[in-house]
C-alpha cells in the first residue's frame, strides 16, 4: 500500500458546485495533516492544516477519519479560480521529519 | 516569516553535465529543509531532507546528492545529469515537526 493515496481525477464540476476529495494514508501514527494547492508549473501553497478532527476556512472544510485513515477536503460554492491540483501530506509521529505527498487530485471548475 | 530563495527559475543542461541548485532561507533558524522533484504531470517526489547542518537524509538512491554547508543553505548537486533528471525541483522549509511547509518558487530543469 502506498504511504499516501489520492484519486488523480480530474474532477470536472460547474461553478457553484460542492466537491470533495479523499486522501488515504497508511501510517496510523500520523498526527498532523496538510492540504496544499498547486497551480500548473508553480510551487504548492498551503491551503489548510489539520491537527485534530478537522478544520474549516471559509468555503473549505477538511475532515479527518482516523478509524478509516483518510482525510477529506470539501470545497463549497466552487469558483473558477479553485481549478488546481490539491495535494495532501500526512505527518507521522514516528518519522515526523519525512513528508511524503500524495500525487494530487486535479480539479477543473467550468463556467 | 520565512522567505525561500531558489534559483535559477529555468535551466537547460546537456546529458552528462554537472548540476548545482542552491536554496537559501531567511526569517528562521535551524529549519528542516527539503528537496522535492516533480516530473511532468506527476506528484512530488521527496529526494532529500535535512534537520541540521551537515545532516542529510536521502530518500531515493540516484545520481543526485545534497549538502547543507550552512544553517539556511541547502544545495542539490549532480556530477553527471541523466535525461531522467528532468523535472521541476522544489526546495521547501519549515520550522520543525508539525509545522507548515513552505516552498521556494522552483527550478524547471530540462536535460537534453
Amino acid at each position: 500500500r502506498k504511504e499516501v493515496e489520492q484519486d488523480p481525477g480530474p474532477f470536472n464540476v460547474p461553478e457553484g458546485a460542492t466537491v470533495a476529495f479523499n486522501c488515504t494514508y497508511s501510517n496510523s501514527a500520523s498526527q498532523s495533516f496538510f492540504w496544499y494547492r498547486q497551480d500548473c508549473r508553480k510551487e504548492p501553497k498551503l491551503l489548510m492544516s489539520v491537527y485534530s478532527s478537522g478544520n474549516e476556512d471559509g468555503r473549505f472544510t477538511a475532515q479527518l477519519n482516523r478509524a478509516s485513515q483518510y482525510i477529506s477536503l470539501l470545497i463549497r460554492d466552487s469558483k473558477l479560480s479553485d481549478s488546481a491540483t490539491y495535494l495532501c501530506v500526512p505527518e507521522g509521529a514516528d518519522s515526523s521529519y519525512k513528508l511524503i505527498f500524495g500525487s494530487g487530485t486535479r480539479l477543473l471548475v467550468r463556467p | 516569516s520565512q522567505t525561500i530563495h531558489q534559483w535559477p527559475a529555468t535551466l537547460v543542461q546537456p546529458v552528462g553535465s554537472p548540476l548545482s541548485l542552491e536554496c537559501t532561507v531567511e526569517g528562521t533558524s535551524n529549519p528542516n529543509l527539503y528537496w522535492y522533484r516533480q516530473a511532468a504531470g506527476r506528484g512530488l517526489q521527496l529526494l532529500f531532507y535535512s534537520v541540521g547542518i551537515g545532516q542529510i537524509s536521502s530518500e531515493v538512491p540516484q545520481n543526485l546528492s545534497a549538502s547543507r554547508p550552512q544553517d539556511r543553505q541547502f544545495i542539490l548537486s549532480s556530477k553527471k545529469l541523466l535525461l531522467s533528471d528532468s523535472g521541476f525541483y522544489l526546495c521547501a522549509c519549515r520550522d520543525g515537526p508539525r509545522e507548515k511547509l513552505f516552498f521556494g518558487s522552483g527550478t524547471q530543469l530540462s536535460v537534453l
